[in-house]
């Protein structure tokens, strides 16, 4: 059984530095693919970005990266440059190989960042 | 415009009744799904559906009941509503291959007394 688990309640930091959050997964398969979410205030969950289990290479858009650690099966989300509207709850997803399959998500990390 | 709607955007219920939630997509996706979130649990999947079908079911219970009727809409039948069933419900959608990405609706706020 797949399972998501992010140890970090909240964390609080400072506008235009780096914050760091933790996720780690549980799954059988070889093939699986990682994604991040943030909810926002208003309930909004809108994607971030992905890794795929094949790439070696971690993610990055924007301000937003991944540090991927197979051996580690850890998958951590690099916010640099925080903004006021980064505040929100990230979510930590992942998904095994297959069509139309759910996703199972981790309780969130609650991002606050303050000026 | 938004891509998915989920209608209502607030719902009060009584006991023992029975409520539909309403999602369409309009990302010309194949794939659309549900998923709950009640207080201090996390996102917990419910049901994935596939060019109107069925492809899997993570709700134990008969009382929630996904229905189709157009390649874009997916809506949830909840019957014999209990208390317990108060959460938001999300429905996503994805393009249906199977390194897909899946983006969510607004969510619907569903409170049973």
């Amino acid at each position: 059984a797949q399972k998501v688990t992010q140890t970090q309640t909240s964390i609080s930091v400072v506008e235009k530095t780096t914050v760091t959050m933790d996720c780690v997964y549980e799954t059988r398969d070889s093939s699986y693919f990682l994604f991040w979410y943030k909810q926002t205030a208003s309930g909004e969950i809108v994607f971030l970005i992905r890794q795929d289990s094949y790439k070696k290479e971690n993610a990055t858009v924007g301000h937003y990266s991944l540090n991927f650690q197979k051996p580690k099966s850890s998958i951590g989300l690099i916010i640099t440059a925080t903004q006021i509207e980064d505040s929100a709850v990230y979510f930590c997803a992942m998904r095994e190989g297959g069509f139309a399959q759910g996703l199972t998500f981790g309780l969130g990390t609650r991002v606050s960042v303050f000026p | 415009d938004p891509k998915i709607i989920q209608k209502p955007k607030y719902l009060v219920a009584v006991t023992g009744s029975e409520k539909i939630l309403i999602c369409e997509q309009y990302l010309g996706h194949n794939a659309m799904y549900w998923y709950r979130q009640s207080a201090k649990k996390p996102l917990e999947f419910m049901f994935s559906y596939s060019y109107q079908k069925l492809m899997d079911n993570q709700t134990a219970s008969s009382r929630f009941q996904p229905q189709s009727s157009k390649k874009n809409h997916l809506d949830l039948q909840i019957t014999a509503l209990k208390p317990d069933d108060s959460a938001t419900y999300f429905c996503a959608s994805s393009q249906d291959h199977c390194q897909d990405t899946q983006y969510f609706g607004p969510g619907t706020r569903l409170l049973v007394l």
